[in-house]
C-alpha cells in the first residue's frame, strides 16, 4: 500500500511563527503536492514538485514556500504564519504521468492564533 | 486550463435510495477524471478514475461513474445508499502534460436512516 505520512495531525501556532509541515512518501513517487482545504472552497494547490530540488507554484503560493531535498520528503513552510492560514493541509504524491492516481496523506490541521 | 463544477454542495438521501452526485468538467485536452471520497478527519481516498477505454467505470464500495464527452460530465452513482457512504466527495480532472489535479468544491453526502 502507498503510504503518505504527514508528521503532525494537529498544530496550534502563534501569528508570526515559522511553521514547518513535513510529508514523507514511501513509494518512490516523482511528484509531490501540497494542497490546502477550506470549507466551500474544495482543495487548492499550493505548490508541487516533480523532482528533487524542483518545484512549481500552484494556484495559491503566496505566504508559503517548499523544500524537497530528498525524493521521499516534501516540506511546506509558512515563513510567518497568519490567522488566514488556519486550514487543513494535505500532502499527496503520485508517479509521473497525468493519468496516475494521486495518493493523499491524512492531513494536518493548522490553527494560527 | 481545466476546471470542475460539482452541482450541489450538499446531497441528502435515504438509506437504500439511489445516490447521484453530479460533476461537469472543462478541459482543453482529453481529460482524465477522478472521484475521491473523504471521511471525517481523514485524507482523500480514490473511488474510481477514467483515463481511456470503457466510459463506464466501476469503483470501490459499489460506486460507478460514466464519462460522457458530449455532455462534459462524469457523474457518480450508487444504486443503493448505505449509512457508511456518508462523506464528502470530490471530482477532479487532469490531462495532457498537466499532472496536477484540479478539484471541484466537493459534495457532502448525508444518508438518512
Amino acid at each position: 500500500d502507498v503510504k503518505v505520512t504527514q508528521s503532525s495531525r494537529y498544530l496550534v501556532k502563534r501569528t508570526g511563527e515559522k511553521v514547518f509541515l513535513e510529508c514523507v512518501q514511501d513509494m518512490d513517487h516523482e511528484n509531490m503536492f501540497w494542497y490546502r482545504q477550506d470549507p466551500g472552497l474544495g482543495l487548492r494547490l499550493i505548490y508541487f514538485s516533480y523532482d528533487v530540488k524542483m518545484k512549481e507554484k500552484g494556484d495559491i503560493p503566496e505566504g508559503y514556500s517548499v523544500s524537497r531535498e530528498k525524493k521521499e520528503r516534501f516540506s511546506l513552510i509558512l515563513e510567518s504564519a497568519s490567522t488566514n492560514q488556519t486550514s487543513m493541509y494535505l500532502c499527496a504524491s503520485s508517479p509521473q504521468g497525468s493519468r496516475n492516481t494521486i495518493y493523499f496523506g491524512e492531513g494536518s490541521w493548522l490553527t494560527v492564533v | 486550463a481545466q476546471s470542475v463544477t460539482q452541482l450541489g454542495s450538499h446531497v441528502s438521501v435515504s438509506e437504500g435510495a439511489l445516490v447521484l452526485l453530479r460533476c461537469n468538467y472543462s478541459s482543453s485536452v482529453p481529460p482524465y477524471l477522478f472521484w475521491y471520497v473523504q471521511y471525517p478527519n481523514q485524507g482523500l481516498q480514490l473511488l474510481l478514475k477514467y483515463t481511456t477505454g470503457a466510459t463506464l467505470v466501476k469503483g470501490i464500495n459499489g460506486f460507478e461513474a460514466e464519462f460522457k464527452k458530449s455532455e462534459t460530465s462524469f457523474h457518480l452513482t450508487k444504486p443503493s445508499a448505505h449509512m457508511s457512504d456518508a462523506a464528502e466527495y470530490f471530482c477532479a480532472v487532469s490531462g495532457g502534460s498537466n499532472y496536477k489535479l484540479t478539484f471541484g468544491k466537493g459534495t457532502l453526502l448525508t444518508v438518512n436512516p
